[in-house]
């Protein structure tokens, strides 16, 4: 199965809003709610984000946002952050009742 | 907090074996699914395989099916990844993940990871 496809890059000034897009198929992102999103600073491991599509677990920003729409989810963070500088990626379940990540975005913050 | 430390890493020749461990604590490890996610230099997350929270359900990526088995020892609280017919691409950051809830569809918390290089 290949990767979800995710835009290598985005970049944001401080105080913008981004958005980074997740696209699959109706046998991955869009047949299911179970779409996930991480965060991955260089070095270090990845957290989690954003799951089942728009979900926030507790203690993530609510900058921090996710939705789904057919085969494609998007991530937006609000407010960008210097902090928020980092490697994206998206995951999600499929119908093999296996997992599929994205292959990552790289934000900068201008 | 949970914490899960990965070991068994390191550097094997190609067609060889490794056996991963992770131990976990800070959570009732037998009431959720774990995973293991994979990461080559310089690459993006690779999800690799999954255990159920009973050990009854095995999920694996089709680069490890037939070659990697995913175990649970609930006694010891600890993950296992057995990885054999190895080769150069199996190169990685091997992280263990604890799962979201007791089902195998939502990687939560991450360890820090081990590292596997395959070379001759």
């Amino acid at each position: 199965q290949s990767a979800l496809t995710q835009p290598a890059s985005v970049s944001g000034s401080p105080g913008q809003s981004i958005a980074i897009s997740c696209t699959g198929t109706s046998s991955d992102v869009g047949g299911y709610k179970y779409v996930s999103w991480y965060q991955q600073h260089p070095g270090k491991a990845p957290k989690l984000l954003i799951y089942d599509a728009s979900n926030r677990p507790s203690g993530v920003s609510d900058r921090f946002s996710g939705s789904k729409s057919g085969n494609t989810a998007s991530l937006t963070i609000s407010g960008l952050q210097a902090e928020d500088e980092a490697d994206y990626y998206c995951s999600s379940y499929t119908s093999s009742s296996t997992l599929l990540f994205g292959g990552g975005t790289k934000l900068t913050v201008l | 907090q949970v914490q899960l430390v990965e070991s068994g890493g390191g550097v094997v020749q190609p067609g060889g074996s490794l056996r991963l461990s992770c131990a976990a604590s800070g959570f009732t490890f037998r009431n959720y699914g774990m995973h293991w996610v994979r990461q080559a230099p310089g690459k993006g997350l690779e999800w690799v395989a999954v255990t159920s929270d009973d050990g009854r359900n095995k999920y694996y990526a089709d680069s490890a099916k037939g070659r990697f088995t995913i175990s649970r020892d609930d006694s010891k609280k600890s993950l296992f990844l057995q990885m054999d017919s190895l080769r150069p691409e199996d190169t990685a950051v091997y992280y263990c993940v604890k799962g979201w809830g007791s089902g195998t569809k939502t990687p939560d918390v991450w360890g820090k990871g081990t590292t596997v290089t395959i070379s001759s």
